[in-house]
């Protein structure tokens, strides 16, 4: 079955510095993967997501990913991170009908 | 253009008190799912629809129920209330074209 394993399960960064938010995925197909974004209180919202095509996606708010298939990883990035960054961020991996996500990395910003 | 709407936003059970969780969706699609998130769990599935009259069961089925009577709702039942089964719920919903799911704001259920 797939999994999702996010290894960091909280990361603080300075405003202004750059972030990589970490994800391994289990998945015996090419996965359809997703990163997605949830502010306190809310729920989560699609950042962005990888079919096939260009290893290097481009999200919403700055956010890019990159799948690499030979690490069975899909890492989040942004070259300089905004205090309104700071929320929980899911990576998901999905096929069929059922979507599996990781637990979740809190990030925080330090002014 | 409301998307996902859950309701309740908050609720309070005693143990062995039944409740539904309602969600609904204008976006005419026929997947929806139930999932629960708990801290440092993620989100895990509880049950999804791929349209009215069909429900199959996820991750996490046990304590809930689900049915699909029309493509708008697709409410979860809890017929006795536990509490390992305080958390918070989020109904989502997807097109047909796996463009990402779109979620409800959530409901946060305590059962004491």
């Amino acid at each position: 079955a797939q999994s999702v394993t996010q290894p960091d399960i909280h990361i603080t960064v300075s405003e202004g510095a750059s972030l990589e938010l970490r994800c391994n995925y289990s998945y015996g197909a090419t996965p359809y993967l997703f990163w997605y974004v949830q502010s306190p209180g809310q729920g989560l919202q699609l950042l962005l997501k990888y079919f096939s095509g260009d290893t290097l996606v481009q999200g919403i708010k700055g956010f890019e990913a990159e799948f690499k298939r030979s690490q069975s990883s899909f890492n989040l990035r942004k070259p300089s991170v905004h205090w309104s960054d700071a929320a929980e961020y899911f990576c998901a991996v999905g096929g069929g009908n059922d979507m599996r996500f990781g637990a979740g990395t809190r990030l925080t910003v330090k002014p | 253009n409301a998307g996902v709407t859950q309701t309740p936003k908050f609720q309070v059970l005693k143990t062995g008190q039944s409740m539904t969780l309602q969600c609904a969706q204008d976006m005419n699609h026929e997947y929806m799912s139930w999932y629960r998130q708990d801290p440092g769990m993620g989100l895990r599935l509880i049950h999804y629809s791929v349209g009215a009259g069909i429900t199959d069961q996820g991750e996490v089925p046990n304590g809930y129920n689900v049915s699909r009577s029309t493509t708008e709702d697709f409410p979860l039942r809890l017929l006795s209330a536990a509490p390992s089964q305080t958390s918070v719920y989020f109904c989502a919903t997807r097109g047909g074209d796996y463009y990402g799911y779109t979620f409800g704001s959530g409901t946060r259920l305590t059962v004491v």
